[in-house]
């Protein structure tokens, strides 16, 4: 079945750097484009970053355009996002999901916790 | 791109139903019928509920339903079980390889 793992986070001062990876596994990684989504304490989810299947395309959330880089390594099914600059409105649940159909993500991960405090 | 709208609380006691709105604008919710909703038990992974605007992805209970109107979209939970209890979120395509989410409603089942 479709699994979805994410690692990385954890507590982080402002300005600076954490990398959050998830592992992919029951469906052809290849076929598929990635998501991350966040949700931070008290607030809606809000999208973040979408990787193509082929990593070609990447978008982004205008929060986080600058500061943050999706990829994905085809070769270990992984997805990972560098988040530079952190502040604290930063601090959320972060989730992989796997994108369908183009506009919706229908299996996702737990989640990790990044906390972005001094 | 802002949060669409919802309600932030909803309720219902068993067997009954209970719709939840999401409320959006011409260039998101009433601009596409890219339309999906989510739900999500605390400390879980979120689930497919709804995609474009009223189809369910297999093994999704047609207690299930979505419509949209305008610029609103709206959820439907019919015979409502004590697991429906979860927090629900709307999600719409938004232009620009951009999407965007509800603040999501916490459901209670009474």
């Amino acid at each position: 079945q479709v699994q979805l793992v994410e690692s990385g986070g954890g507590v982080v001062q402002p300005g600076r750097s954490l990398r959050l990876s998830c592992a992919a596994s029951g469906f052809p990684f290849s076929d598929y484009g990635m998501q991350w989504v966040r949700l931070a304490p008290g607030k809606g989810l809000e999208w973040v970053a979408n990787i193509w299947n082929d990593g070609s395309k990447i978008y982004y959330a205008d929060s986080v355009k600058g500061r943050f880089t999706g990829s994905r390594d085809s070769s270990k099914n992984m997805v990972s996002l560098q988040m530079n600059s952190l502040r604290a409105e930063d601090t959320a649940v972060y989730y992989c999901a796997r994108s369908w159909g183009d506009h919706y993500f229908d299996y996702w991960g737990q989640g990790v916790l990044v906390t972005v405090a001094s | 791109q802002s949060a669409l709208t919802q309600p932030p609380s909803a309720s219902g006691s068993p067997g009954q139903s209970v719709t939840i709105s999401c409320t959006g604008t011409g260039s998101d919710v009433g601009g596409y019928d890219y339309v999906s909703w989510y739900q999500h038990h605390p400390g879980k992974a979120p689930k497919f509920l709804i995609y474009e605007v009223n189809k369910r992805p297999s093994g999704v209970p047609d207690r299930f339903s979505g419509s949209k109107s305008g610029n609103t979209a709206s959820l439907t939970v019919s015979g409502l079980q004590a697991d429906d209890e979860a927090d629900y979120y709307c999600s719409s395509y938004a232009g620009d390889y951009k999407w965007v989410f509800g603040g999501g409603t916490k459901l209670t089942v009474l």
